[in-house]
């Protein structure tokens, strides 16, 4: 088993659509969920930052973590063609060994 | 120039070449990393750098070897490479651990150098 899962896609939506990611992962000492943005040809950009269990918005985005079922989510708001890249959950212990998902590339159409 | 900066930004070379890549971070970071990006897999973290000291090294064949002279500049040395070493290699930056406080440690990542090996 992956230490974590994540569906690689692609996902396609029409814009305004909510869109939902999600991730798996089995170390039960983490503690520490990130979501990353990639575009085409660029590094991961932080995205959202969330520390154990609970929901954190900002703007259009909004992450959750549940801890007991070891998964988490990133949705998307009102969708938009900018937000077509590839999204990365990672998340870490609490020390700078953070582990990824395989990313989900996604696709907002006009 | 801001953030964390990699050159060159691709790279051909064949297997019997040596070359190297270069990071610098100007974000005032302590801690430097090296990753590969391969198609529809997880990041790979390579090297683990802490106040210049290497703290870990995830079983990276040898013909990777990573050079950090200061908290701002990492180096990822390149020879006799396999073909299935092409990828795209990321380096990163984070404030470090061991600060009072501070369990996390967010990375910040440079636009990579795509690396194709004939």
């Amino acid at each position: 088993q992956k230490e974590v899962e994540q569906d690689p896609g692609p996902l396609s939506v029409p814009e305004g659509a909510i869109v939902s990611l999600n991730c798996t992962y089995s170390n039960s000492a983490f503690q520490y969920f990130m979501w990353y943005r990639q575009y085409s040809r660029k590094g991961p950009e932080l995205l959202m930052y969330t520390y154990s269990s609970g929901n954190k918005e900002d703007g259009r985005f909004t992450a959750q973590v549940d801890k007991s079922s070891k998964y988490i989510s990133l949705f998307i708001r009102d969708s938009q063609p900018s937000d077509s890249a590839t999204y990365l959950c990672a998340m870490s212990e609490g020390t700078n060994d953070m582990r990824f998902g395989a990313g989900t590339r996604l696709t907002v159409k006009p | 120039e801001t953030g964390v900066t990699q050159t060159p930004r691709h790279l051909v070379m064949g297997m019997t070449n040596k070359k190297s890549l270069k990071c610098e971070q100007h974000l005032g970071h302590n801690a430097m990393y090296w990753y590969k990006q391969s198609a529809k897999k997880p990041l790979e973290l390579m090297f683990v750098y802490n106040f210049k000291e290497q703290t870990e090294n995830n079983s990276v064949p040898s013909r990777f070897s990573p050079e950090c002279p200061n908290s701002s500049h990492l180096f990822l040395h390149l020879h006799t490479l396999q073909p299935e070493d092409s990828a795209l290699y990321l380096c990163a930056s984070s404030q470090g651990p061991g600060l009072a406080g501070a369990r996390t440690d967010t990375q910040y990542f440079g636009p990579g150098t795509r690396l194709t090996v004939l």
